[in-house]
């Protein structure tokens, strides 16, 4: 199973800021995703990273906010833009292949 | 209709019996079916996957998929209190960018 490092765990930000998260994968991998989950809710896709191209994002997300880059097959960044109360939440990275995806820890974002 | 529907829970069971948790989809072009377990605060970590139809057994675990009835099951035999968790089905298709989506989760308390 690949392993997944997400980086930063938490932070804490001031509104109208952007805050970038990092996923790297320790190996070769297919698909990147990135999802959200608010506190006890499930995961939602807000897009797929596609490498050396934009990602494909989910309805309801747009890359001005949520935008990703992903510039080879193991790392891959998502930026929080602009950022609100309301984007308070857990963002997982998650990496796999045809069989099966893993999940980094996740980076606990909290907007004030 | 969403597209991958679990009942939310909780679903209690006494330690020693066997937990069943459901799950439906919608898309009948998916391929791939997985079941996560996510305990709180952490991310969800992979614990079977099934492609095909009928049963798949590991340890104490056993996947059920029925393709006809776009129905996804997971038991757990000999429940156990550090099985209290909540239980993520996923389903990947075929087309598009082969995500995986998730759905809301069941959540499981097994009784001492």
């Amino acid at each position: 199973s690949a392993v997944i490092s997400q980086k930063p765990s938490r932070d804490i930000c001031q509104r109208g800021t952007s805050l970038t998260i990092q996923c790297q994968v320790d190996s070769q991998v297919t698909m990147m995703f990135w999802y959200r989950q608010q506190p006890g809710q499930s995961l939602t896709l807000i897009a797929t990273a596609n490498q050396g191209s934009e990602a494909t994002y989910e309805s309801g997300f747009v890359i001005d906010k949520f935008p990703i880059s992903r510039p080879n097959l193991t790392f891959s960044t998502l930026t929080v833009s602009n950022m609100s109360p309301e984007d308070s939440s857990i963002y997982l990275c998650s990496a796999g292949t045809d069989t099966e995806a893993f999940f980094g820890q996740g980076t606990r974002l909290t907007v004030v | 209709q969403k597209e991958v529907e679990q009942n939310s829970g909780p679903l209690s069971v006494p330690e020693g019996a066997i937990a069943s948790l459901n799950c439906t989809y919608s898309d009948r072009g998916s391929q791939s079916f997985f079941w996560y377990r996510q305990y709180s605060g952490k991310s969800p970590e992979l614990i079977m996957s099934i492609y095909s139809n009928g049963d798949k057994e590991d340890g104490r675990f056993t996947a059920q998929l029925n393709k006809a009835s776009q129905y996804v099951s997971l038991l757990i035999r000999d429940s156990q209190p550090s099985d209290s968790a909540t239980y993520l089905c996923a389903v990947r298709g075929i087309s598009g960018t082969y995500k995986y989506i998730f759905g809301t989760g069941t959540r499981l308390k097994v009784l001492a």
